[in-house]
């Protein structure tokens, strides 16, 4: 089974509205870390937020949120008041065990 | 502002050869990764190194890879006999626990091409 699932291979949404990504995990262990990295087309990798599986709360950091539904093993990004800029292929990525797994991506375009 | 450098932006090889693939990460940071991305796909971990040993590493990265810290500042990917799979653009990442450790900060990447 895969440990990282992203289903959309490719998303649209109008500037200035949110959109959702989605990632679902697999995992049996009760530690781990759920990532997600920017990469846009000039290929660096930005990472945008960290959730713990400890965590209670979901992670926020400025227009990025993780939701992170535990019982679901989701953790989807949801990206606020989205800018022209926010065009890239997004990761999803578990740490389990120290070791790292990484989605297949989605890739978002917003349109103007 | 720091942030982690990799050398060369694109190296080309011949089947069979090695390579070694630089990095220098961000200078406080102790914790340090490799990662590959093969065009189009996602991004593979290959290994983590701590301590001046590998804390971890992936199925991918058998006898045939290497890491090294050869220095204060440098910390090296070599690729022995190359094989044309191994083309990939190459991720370093370094991260530290004053950003708590979950931070990684990824260079640029080093784009290998086997032929």
């Amino acid at each position: 089974a895969q440990k990282i699932t992203q289903t959309q291979p490719g998303m649209f949404v109008q500037e200035k509205e949110a959109v959702t990504l989605d990632c679902t995990y697999d995992t049996s262990d009760p530690s781990y870390g759920l990532f997600w990295y920017k990469q846009p087309s000039s290929g660096e990798m930005i990472f945008l937020i960290y959730q713990g599986s400890y965590d209670q709360q979901n992670a926020t950091e400025g227009r990025y949120s993780l939701n992170f539904q535990k019982a679901r093993k989701s953790a989807n990004l949801v990206i606020s008041a989205s800018q022209l800029g926010d065009s890239a292929m997004y990761f999803c990525a578990m740490r389990e065990a120290n070791q790292f797994y990484f989605g297949t991506g989605t890739s978002l375009t917003v349109i103007p | 502002e720091p942030e982690v450098t990799q050398t060369p932006s694109h190296q080309v090889t011949q089947m069979g050869q090695e390579v070694i693939l630089r990095c220098v990460p961000i200078s406080n940071h102790l914790y340090f990764y490799w990662y590959r991305q093969i065009l189009g796909q996602k991004v593979e971990f290959l290994v983590s190194f701590y301590n001046n040993e590998i804390s971890e590493k992936s199925e991918i990265f058998d006898d045939q890879f290497s890491v090294e810290r050869p220095d204060g500042s440098n910390f090296t990917l070599k690729i022995r006999s190359t094989k044309l799979e191994d083309s990939a653009m190459y991720f370093c990442a370094s991260s530290t626990p004053l950003a708590g450790w979950n931070e990684q900060f990824f260079g640029p990447g080093t784009r290998l091409t086997v032929l």
